[in-house]
């Protein structure tokens, strides 16, 4: 079957750096999706990895190796407005999107 | 960002009513779809349309019926839902399915049933 982990719930500190990780087990790779969800409102698109390596935007990287299954988010210079969820979603071999159960990333001041 | 509008938010209803939720998008784009969220689980497809067809029904009961009249409006016809079809109910769009765009989401209708 096809599979996304992701923590269920991290804790980080105003100021501080996380790293949300992503591991999948899918039927093919077409990429890599992560979209940040806050409460009650609508998911919103951050980044698409295709290749390896890291995409840098802003205070925002997404990393991607397709050897290992494995994709980070990471959040610099955390602030309290990134209190969200994290949700990582990667495209099989039919262009079907699995998405993993999301990461709740609580910021304390 | 109210590129894609989902009415009502909020949504409660007894399990012999019918009732349907409304999605619109401003974004010209070709592809709509309906997910369901449900808490601490991943996000489930439950319809694609492309160019206002039809191209993945995901084995959603029959309670649950899409129409999609053209590429800016999406609905999702309710009717003899179950308690456990509680959750949130999310519209997006994007430009064409299967690709590496990304899908646009609405603020979804919070759903409850009696």
């Amino acid at each position: 079957g096809q599979n996304i982990d992701q923590p269920t719930e991290m804790t980080a500190t105003e100021g501080a750096i996380v790293q949300i990780n992503c591991t999948y087990q899918t039927s093919g790779f077409n990429g890599l999706f992560w979209y940040q969800q806050h409460a009650g409102e609508a998911p919103t698109f951050l980044s698409y990895n295709v290749l390896d390596g890291l995409e840098e935007k802003g205070r925002f990287s997404s990393f991607l190796s397709r050897s290992k299954g494995y994709s980070y988010l990471l959040l610099k210079e955390l602030q309290m407005k990134d209190s969200a969820s994290y949700l990582c979603a990667v495209m099989d071999s039919n262009y079907q999107l699995i998405w993993g159960a999301g990461t709740k990333l609580i910021i304390k001041p | 960002e109210t590129g894609v509008t989902q009415t009502p938010r909020h949504l409660v209803m007894g399990m012999t009513n019918k009732k349907s939720l409304k999605c619109e998008q401003h974004l010209g784009h070709n592809a709509m779809y309906w997910y369901k969220q449900s808490a601490k689980k991943p996000l489930e497809l439950m319809f694609v349309y492309s160019l206002e067809e039809r191209v993945e029904n995901n084995s959603v009961p029959s309670r649950f019926s899409p129409e999609c009249p053209n590429s800016s409006h999406l609905f999702l016809h309710l009717h003899t839902l179950q308690p456990e079809d509680s959750a949130l109910y999310l519209c997006a769009s994007s430009q064409a399915p299967g690709t590496g765009t990304p899908l646009h989401f609405g603020n979804g209708t919070r759903l409850t049933v009696t």
